[in-house]
Protein backbone atom coordinates (compact mmCIF):
# COMPACT_ATOMS: atom_id res chain seq x y z
CA UNK A 1 0.00 0.00 0.00
CA UNK A 2 0.99 3.68 -0.29
CA UNK A 3 0.61 6.42 2.39
CA UNK A 4 0.13 9.76 0.87
CA UNK A 5 0.37 13.32 2.94
CA UNK A 6 -0.43 16.74 1.79
CA UNK A 7 0.14 20.05 3.11
CA UNK A 8 -1.29 22.13 4.13
CA UNK A 9 -4.02 20.53 5.42
CA UNK A 10 -6.26 23.27 5.42
CA UNK A 11 -5.85 27.10 4.63
CA UNK A 12 -7.73 30.13 4.03
CA UNK A 13 -6.70 32.62 1.34
CA UNK A 14 -7.83 35.86 0.30
CA UNK A 15 -9.05 36.31 -3.57
CA UNK A 16 -6.13 37.11 -5.69
CA UNK A 17 -2.97 35.07 -4.22
CA UNK A 18 -1.92 31.87 -4.55
CA UNK A 19 -1.44 28.62 -2.50
CA UNK A 20 0.76 25.78 -3.11
CA UNK A 21 -0.24 22.35 -1.85
CA UNK A 22 2.26 19.45 -1.58
CA UNK A 23 2.01 15.99 -2.12
CA UNK A 24 4.48 12.89 -0.74
CA UNK A 25 4.09 9.53 -1.24
CA UNK A 26 5.97 7.04 1.13
CA UNK A 27 6.49 4.59 -1.87
CA UNK A 28 7.57 5.18 -5.57
CA UNK A 29 4.14 5.21 -7.30
CA UNK A 30 3.85 5.26 -11.05
CA UNK A 31 1.17 7.58 -11.26
CA UNK A 32 0.01 11.15 -9.27
CA UNK A 33 -3.16 12.84 -9.65
CA UNK A 34 -4.99 15.95 -8.46
CA UNK A 35 -8.54 16.19 -8.01
CA UNK A 36 -10.86 18.71 -6.36
CA UNK A 37 -13.89 18.14 -4.34
CA UNK A 38 -15.95 21.02 -3.88
CA UNK A 39 -18.59 20.80 -1.06
CA UNK A 40 -21.03 18.11 -1.22
CA UNK A 41 -20.15 16.84 -4.29
CA UNK A 42 -18.27 13.93 -5.43
CA UNK A 43 -14.13 14.07 -6.82
CA UNK A 44 -13.11 15.68 -10.27
CA UNK A 45 -9.98 14.92 -11.99
CA UNK A 46 -7.73 18.10 -12.65
CA UNK A 47 -4.66 16.85 -13.78
CA UNK A 48 -1.79 13.70 -14.17
CA UNK A 49 1.37 14.63 -12.81
CA UNK A 50 4.04 13.47 -14.65
CA UNK A 51 7.54 13.69 -13.25
CA UNK A 52 9.64 15.51 -15.16
CA UNK A 53 7.43 16.72 -17.80
CA UNK A 54 4.34 19.23 -18.27
CA UNK A 55 1.05 17.43 -16.23
CA UNK A 56 -2.21 16.40 -18.43
CA UNK A 57 -4.57 18.28 -17.45
CA UNK A 58 -8.73 17.48 -17.72
CA UNK A 59 -11.20 19.07 -19.92
CA UNK A 60 -11.84 22.92 -18.10
CA UNK A 61 -8.29 23.05 -16.25
CA UNK A 62 -5.50 24.61 -17.40
CA UNK A 63 -1.97 24.87 -16.42
CA UNK A 64 -1.85 28.82 -15.89
CA UNK A 65 -4.75 28.41 -13.25
CA UNK A 66 -3.53 24.99 -11.79
CA UNK A 67 0.33 24.88 -12.17
CA UNK A 68 1.59 21.46 -11.05
CA UNK A 69 4.97 19.52 -10.24
CA UNK A 70 6.56 16.26 -9.94
CA UNK A 71 10.36 16.34 -9.43
CA UNK A 72 10.35 12.64 -8.91
CA UNK A 73 8.46 9.57 -8.02
CA UNK A 74 7.28 10.44 -4.92
CA UNK A 75 6.34 14.33 -4.40
CA UNK A 76 4.03 16.79 -5.99
CA UNK A 77 2.87 20.13 -5.88
CA UNK A 78 -0.28 21.80 -7.05
CA UNK A 79 -0.67 25.88 -7.23
CA UNK A 80 -3.75 27.23 -7.21
CA UNK A 81 -3.22 30.60 -9.06
CA UNK A 82 -4.98 33.89 -8.81
CA UNK A 83 -7.65 32.72 -6.33
CA UNK A 84 -11.27 33.61 -6.39
CA UNK A 85 -13.98 32.47 -3.86
CA UNK A 86 -15.10 29.74 -6.30
CA UNK A 87 -11.81 27.76 -5.97
CA UNK A 88 -13.00 26.85 -2.64
CA UNK A 89 -13.00 23.35 -2.13
CA UNK A 90 -11.12 20.06 -1.17
CA UNK A 91 -8.18 19.08 -3.06
CA UNK A 92 -6.89 15.84 -3.38
CA UNK A 93 -3.62 14.19 -4.01
CA UNK A 94 -3.71 10.32 -5.38
CA UNK A 95 -1.19 7.97 -6.17
CA UNK A 96 -1.45 4.83 -8.38
CA UNK A 97 0.53 1.50 -7.37
CA UNK A 98 -0.57 -1.17 -9.07
CA UNK A 99 -3.94 -1.50 -10.08
CA UNK A 100 -4.96 0.64 -6.97
CA UNK A 101 -4.90 4.42 -6.59
CA UNK A 102 -4.27 5.78 -3.05
CA UNK A 103 -5.47 9.04 -1.49
CA UNK A 104 -3.84 11.68 0.59
CA UNK A 105 -6.45 13.26 3.45
CA UNK A 106 -6.95 16.27 1.40
CA UNK A 107 -6.22 19.86 1.71
CA UNK A 108 -9.12 22.02 2.82
CA UNK A 109 -9.14 25.49 0.69
CA UNK A 110 -11.83 28.53 1.75
CA UNK A 111 -11.21 31.70 -0.29
CA UNK A 112 -12.56 35.00 0.58
CA UNK B 1 -21.14 7.38 -22.82
CA UNK B 2 -19.19 6.40 -20.53
CA UNK B 3 -20.52 6.66 -17.18
CA UNK B 4 -20.64 5.72 -12.96
CA UNK B 5 -24.25 6.19 -11.69
CA UNK B 6 -24.85 5.57 -7.78
CA UNK B 7 -28.69 5.31 -7.51
CA UNK B 8 -28.61 6.37 -4.24
CA UNK B 9 -27.41 10.21 -3.16
CA UNK B 10 -28.67 8.94 0.23
CA UNK B 11 -29.13 5.66 2.23
CA UNK B 12 -30.64 5.51 5.99
CA UNK B 13 -30.32 1.76 8.00
CA UNK B 14 -31.23 0.83 11.59
CA UNK B 15 -28.01 -0.59 13.36
CA UNK B 16 -27.54 -4.34 12.63
CA UNK B 17 -29.80 -4.40 9.75
CA UNK B 18 -27.88 -5.16 6.60
CA UNK B 19 -27.11 -2.47 3.97
CA UNK B 20 -27.17 -2.43 -0.30
CA UNK B 21 -25.22 0.43 -1.91
CA UNK B 22 -26.02 0.46 -5.99
CA UNK B 23 -23.55 1.30 -8.40
CA UNK B 24 -23.80 1.05 -12.11
CA UNK B 25 -21.68 1.53 -15.13
CA UNK B 26 -21.27 1.99 -18.62
CA UNK B 27 -18.54 1.38 -20.52
CA UNK B 28 -17.12 0.02 -23.79
CA UNK B 29 -13.89 -2.15 -21.65
CA UNK B 30 -13.38 -4.31 -19.11
CA UNK B 31 -13.17 -2.01 -16.24
CA UNK B 32 -11.79 -1.83 -12.53
CA UNK B 33 -14.03 -1.48 -10.27
CA UNK B 34 -13.54 0.30 -6.76
CA UNK B 35 -15.40 0.92 -3.69
CA UNK B 36 -13.91 4.28 -1.60
CA UNK B 37 -15.24 5.65 1.58
CA UNK B 38 -14.99 9.24 3.02
CA UNK B 39 -15.80 9.48 6.40
CA UNK B 40 -16.30 13.21 7.22
CA UNK B 41 -13.40 15.25 7.17
CA UNK B 42 -10.96 12.52 6.72
CA UNK B 43 -9.15 11.19 3.36
CA UNK B 44 -10.72 8.09 1.01
CA UNK B 45 -9.77 4.86 2.25
CA UNK B 46 -9.98 2.21 -0.12
CA UNK B 47 -12.99 -0.33 0.76
CA UNK B 48 -12.26 -3.30 -2.18
CA UNK B 49 -11.67 -3.69 -5.30
CA UNK B 50 -12.60 -5.65 -8.36
CA UNK B 51 -9.70 -6.08 -11.09
CA UNK B 52 -11.26 -9.05 -13.87
CA UNK B 53 -10.44 -11.96 -10.97
CA UNK B 54 -13.16 -13.57 -8.70
CA UNK B 55 -16.61 -11.75 -9.00
CA UNK B 56 -17.59 -11.78 -5.84
CA UNK B 57 -14.77 -9.31 -3.91
CA UNK B 58 -14.59 -9.13 -0.18
CA UNK B 59 -13.41 -5.71 1.49
CA UNK B 60 -12.89 -4.11 4.84
CA UNK B 61 -14.90 -3.98 7.47
CA UNK B 62 -17.48 -7.11 6.17
CA UNK B 63 -17.77 -5.31 3.42
CA UNK B 64 -18.63 -7.08 -0.16
CA UNK B 65 -19.66 -6.44 -3.49
CA UNK B 66 -20.41 -8.47 -6.60
CA UNK B 67 -18.96 -7.67 -10.22
CA UNK B 68 -22.49 -8.16 -12.34
CA UNK B 69 -21.19 -7.91 -16.01
CA UNK B 70 -24.69 -8.69 -17.59
CA UNK B 71 -25.97 -6.15 -15.26
CA UNK B 72 -23.44 -3.54 -15.39
CA UNK B 73 -23.80 -3.14 -12.18
CA UNK B 74 -21.10 -3.04 -8.66
CA UNK B 75 -23.30 -3.04 -5.77
CA UNK B 76 -21.28 -3.14 -2.16
CA UNK B 77 -23.38 -4.74 0.45
CA UNK B 78 -22.70 -5.17 4.18
CA UNK B 79 -24.71 -7.93 6.40
CA UNK B 80 -24.80 -5.82 9.53
CA UNK B 81 -24.45 -2.21 9.45
CA UNK B 82 -22.49 -0.82 12.73
CA UNK B 83 -23.02 2.76 13.53
CA UNK B 84 -19.09 3.67 12.90
CA UNK B 85 -20.21 2.85 8.79
CA UNK B 86 -21.97 6.17 8.95
CA UNK B 87 -20.09 7.87 5.63
CA UNK B 88 -19.81 9.11 2.30
CA UNK B 89 -19.55 6.09 -0.69
CA UNK B 90 -18.23 6.64 -3.58
CA UNK B 91 -18.46 3.70 -6.52
CA UNK B 92 -15.45 4.64 -8.88
CA UNK B 93 -14.27 3.10 -12.38
CA UNK B 94 -11.32 2.87 -13.78
CA UNK B 95 -10.56 1.49 -18.17
CA UNK B 96 -12.32 3.95 -19.67
CA UNK B 97 -11.33 4.33 -23.29
CA UNK B 98 -8.87 1.56 -22.58
CA UNK B 99 -7.01 3.66 -20.18
CA UNK B 100 -6.34 2.79 -16.38
CA UNK B 101 -5.29 5.91 -15.62
CA UNK B 102 -9.01 7.20 -16.60
CA UNK B 103 -10.81 6.65 -13.25
CA UNK B 104 -14.45 8.04 -12.85
CA UNK B 105 -16.42 8.51 -9.79
CA UNK B 106 -19.74 8.19 -8.63
CA UNK B 107 -21.93 11.29 -7.61
CA UNK B 108 -21.48 9.27 -3.66
CA UNK B 109 -24.04 7.63 -1.70
CA UNK B 110 -24.04 9.09 2.14
CA UNK B 111 -24.98 6.41 4.42
CA UNK B 112 -26.66 7.11 7.76
CA UNK B 113 -26.92 4.86 9.83
CA UNK B 114 -29.59 5.05 12.94
CA UNK B 115 -29.67 3.52 16.55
Amino acid sequence: SAVISQKPSRDICQRGTSLTIQCQVDSQVTMMFWYRQQPGQSLTLIATANQGSEATYESGFVIDKFPISRPNLTFSTLTVSNMSPEDSSIYLCSGRLGETQYFGPGTRLLVL
Amino acid sequence: AQSVTQLDSHVSVSEGTPVLLRCNYSSSYSPSLFWYVQHPNKGLQLLLKYTSAATLVKGINGFEAEFKKSETSFHLTKPSAHMSDAAEYFCVVSGFRGNNNDMRFGAGTRLTVKP
